[in-house]
C-alpha cells in the first residue's frame, strides 16, 4: 500500500516569512496529492491540490510542487500570517475506484506575530 | 458548495452501548463516503470506504462487526459503533467524494466512552 511521510512534524516561523512542508510517497501509481489544513478540533479543509500531470500549482500565497520522479511534493506558504497557524496534512491517492487518500503524519505550523 | 455535515458533534456514552454517527452531503450527491478516525495530535486513519447501496470496504485491522457502516443514499452514510468501550473514544470524521478524487470532510464527532 501507499506510505506517505511528512516533514517536519513541527514548524515555527516569524510572521511574514515563508514556510515549507515536504512529503514523500511510495506508490508510483499515485496521481493525486491534496493538502489539508486542520485547526484544533475542526474538520480538515482542502487548501490546494495537484495532479500528476502538473509540476506546480499556485493559489495566492500557497503553492504546491510535485516531483514525480523523486516521488515527493511540497507545500509552500509565503508571507505567513498568524491565521496560517494550524496542522497541515499532505495526502496521496491513486485511482482504484475507491479514491482512498493516504495521509501524512501532519505538520504543526506556528506563525509567531 | 461541497458541504458535508456530521451529527452529533459530541457524544458521551456508557461502556457497552452503541452509538450512531450520521454523515450527510448537503449540496451534492456523493458517489463515495469515507470514515476516518483521528487520535489526539495524530493523523487521520482511514477506517472504511462506502458506496451507496453496497457493502463498505474496511481497512485492515478495522472490525466490520464493531463499526457498522450503512450507506442508504447518495447523501447519507452512518457509522454505528457497537458495544462501545473506552478505547473507542476518538474523533471520528467522515468525508464525501464529489469529483473523482477530491474529498470534503465533515466537522467530526468526538466520542467519549465512559
Amino acid at each position: 500500500g501507499e506510505n506517505v511521510e511528512q516533514h517536519p512534524s513541527t514548524l515555527s516561523v516569524q510572521e511574514g516569512d515563508s514556510a515549507v512542508i515536504k512529503c514523500t510517497y511510495s506508490d508510483s501509481a499515485s496521481n493525486y496529492f491534496p493538502w489539508y489544513k486542520q485547526e484544533l478540533g475542526k474538520r480538515p479543509q482542502l487548501i490546494i491540490d495537484i495532479r500528476s500531470n502538473v509540476g506546480e500549482k499556485k493559489d495566492q500565497r500557497i503553492a504546491v510542487t510535485l516531483n514525480k520522479t523523486a516521488k515527493h511534493f511540497s507545500l509552500h506558504i509565503t508571507e505567513t500570517q498568524p491565521e496560517d497557524s494550524a496542522v497541515y496534512f499532505c495526502a496521496a491517492s491513486r485511482k482504484t475506484g475507491a479514491n482512498n487518500l493516504f495521509f501524512g503524519t501532519g505538520t504543526r505550523l506556528t506563525v509567531i506575530p | 458548495g461541497a458541504v458535508v455535515s456530521q451529527h452529533p458533534s459530541r457524544v458521551i456514552c456508557k461502556s457497552g452501548t452503541s452509538v450512531k454517527i450520521e454523515c450527510r452531503s448537503l449540496d451534492f450527491q456523493a458517489t463515495t463516503m469515507f470514515w476516518y478516525r483521528q487520535f489526539p495530535k495524530q493523523s487521520l486513519m482511514l477506517m472504511a470506504t462506502s458506496n451507496e447501496g453496497s457493502k463498505a470496504t474496511y481497512e485492515q485491522g478495522v472490525e466490520k462487526d464493531k463499526f457498522l457502516i450503512n450507506h442508504a443514499s447518495l447523501t447519507l452514510s452512518t457509522l454505528t459503533v457497537t458495544s462501545a468501550h473506552p478505547e473507542d473514544s476518538s474523533f471520528y470524521i467522515c468525508s464525501a467524494s464529489l469529483l473523482q478524487d477530491t474529498q470534503y470532510f465533515g466537522p467530526g464527532t468526538r466520542l467519549t466512552v465512559l
